[in-house]
């Protein structure tokens, strides 16, 4: 158990729709990330938060966002589902960086996200 | 911008059989490497970091990996395998921006047989 949780494991909608993925860091990391892994995109970095602000975006797309809470739990919003959105979601977390080992990303065990 | 190739999309090996997986990097500035391994239906698990120091490093479940600078590889080797290790690992180096995120390569998925 890597401490990281998310909610939740499964969701299948419908498109057009928009879903909230829910992730909750270890205790004590300030730091959220945001990957999706697709069977054609493999595993991508999609954003990422550091004690409540944005510090970095990768390859997401308009329609998704996110953000982190004061309790330092964040969610990823995605909006006007498309078919291709159908992945594993992963949350991942650190310490971001200001302490022990900001280089070592613990994983939640993912959201899979099923648009029909 | 910084990259990661794992040569082989799959590698079976039988059982008690060693296994190296392989992975090379590119990158222009100091790197930090990683595996991760993924079980069927679960998240990544971390098996093994390099961030500096000795250039072998030694990681959960009896797996080691061996940074090399010249040939910019990271290659994760088992000197005996076990049904149980089925499983997809990816490699993966950190960004060198302030990020701290995770760029990953394809991976590999090792396919142990009896």
């Amino acid at each position: 158990d890597s401490g990281v949780t998310q909610t939740p494991k499964h969701l299948i909608t419908a498109t057009g729709q928009r879903v909230t993925l829910r992730c909750s860091p270890r205790s004590g990391d300030l730091s959220v990330y945001w990957y999706q892994q697709s069977l054609d995109q493999g595993l991508q970095f999609l954003i990422q938060y550091y004690n409540g602000e944005e510090r970095a975006k990768g390859n997401i797309l308009e329609r998704f966002s996110a953000q982190q809470f004061p309790d330092l739990h964040s969610e990823l919003n995605l909006s006007s589902l498309e078919l291709g959105d159908s992945a594993l979601y992963f949350c991942a977390s650190s310490t971001g960086g200001t302490s022990g080992a900001p280089y070592e990303q613990y994983f939640g065990p993912g959201t899979r996200l099923t648009v029909t | 911008a910084q990259s990661v190739t794992q040569l082989d999309s799959q590698v079976p090996v039988f059982e008690e059989a060693p296994v190296e997986l392989r992975c090379n990097y590119s990158s222009s500035v100091s790197v930090y490497l990683f595996w991760y391994v993924q079980y069927p239906n679960q998240g990544l698990q971390l098996l093994l970091k390099y961030l500096s120091g000795s250039t072998l490093v030694k990681g959960i479940n009896g797996f080691e990996a061996e940074f090399n600078k010249s040939q910019t590889s990271f290659h994760l080797r088992k000197p005996s395998v076990h049904i149980s290790d089925t499983a997809e690992y990816f490699c993966a180096v950190i960004s060198s921006d302030s990020s701290y995120k995770l760029i990953f390569g394809s991976g590999t998925r090792l396919l142990v047989r009896p």
